[in-house]
């Protein structure tokens, strides 16, 4: 039981490269999250996808693009890095935007720009 | 804005002692209360889902309880096992996005 699966796991760019996280779940949920985690700071949302089709930001969206390809799949770009994205991504899932149940997320990708 | 805090910000116990985490918040209507335990190199995985004021929860040595503002999770007789980061997060009446805290970094000591 897989759940929701992050790759790559690690990655580190320099300034200005562009890169592209992926994310794939397999418990048939409608909305899917992306955030990213920095010491003292918790977990800040980025964008989500509340349904297949949509994307909305977040509290932190700029610097990034999100395209959610299927229900299972909802992708993080970045296309033209900055030191200050340096941090840990998570990708997260729950069956429905609204609906009072926890989320479920992946285990990161820790991207370090130089 | 909905807010969260969560002290204190480290806690280092021996094993066997008792204490509490807290996790005060504000926000407009409260649907849920979320704890979850994350690990060093993990994703923050789910223990515990609150509702209303006076509501507990329990699973093994942790307890979560819910008052307006704030919730604790009291961890009883603690186990190296259980080091880890808890972070607690809310969701409110708009219902779209959850809220999470810093964490609280336990650090229990054998």
């Amino acid at each position: 039981n897989a759940g929701v699966t992050q790759t790559p796991k690690f990655q580190v760019l320099k300034t200005g490269q562009s890169m592209t996280l992926q994310c794939a779940q397999d418990m048939n949920h409608n909305s899917m999250y992306w955030y990213r985690q920095d010491p003292g700071m918790g977990l800040r949302l980025i964008y989500y996808s509340a349904s297949e089709g949509t994307t909305d930001k977040g509290e932190v969206p700029n610097g990034y693009n999100v395209s959610r390809l299927n229900k299972r799949e909802f992708s993080l770009r970045l296309e033209s890095a900055a030191p200050s994205q340096t941090s840990v991504y998570f990708c997260a899932s729950n069956p429905r935007v609204k609906e009072v149940k926890p989320q479920h997320f992946g285990d990161g990708t820790r991207l370090s720009i130089l | 804005e909905d807010q969260v805090t969560q002290s204190p910000e480290a806690l280092r116990l021996q094993e066997g002692e008792s204490s509490s985490l807290n996790c005060s918040y504000t926000v407009s209507g409260l649907r849920g209360l979320f704890w979850y335990r994350q690990d060093p190199g993990k994703g923050p995985e789910f223990l515990f889902t609150l509702y209303s004021a006076g509501e507990e929860k329990e699973k093994e040595r942790l307890k979560a309880t819910l008052t307006k503002k704030e919730s604790f999770l009291h961890i009883t007789a603690p186990k190296p096992e259980d080091s880890a980061t808890y972070l607690c997060a809310v969701l409110d009446n708009y219902g779209q996005n959850f809220v999470f805290g810093p964490g609280t970094r336990l650090s229990v000591l054998p």
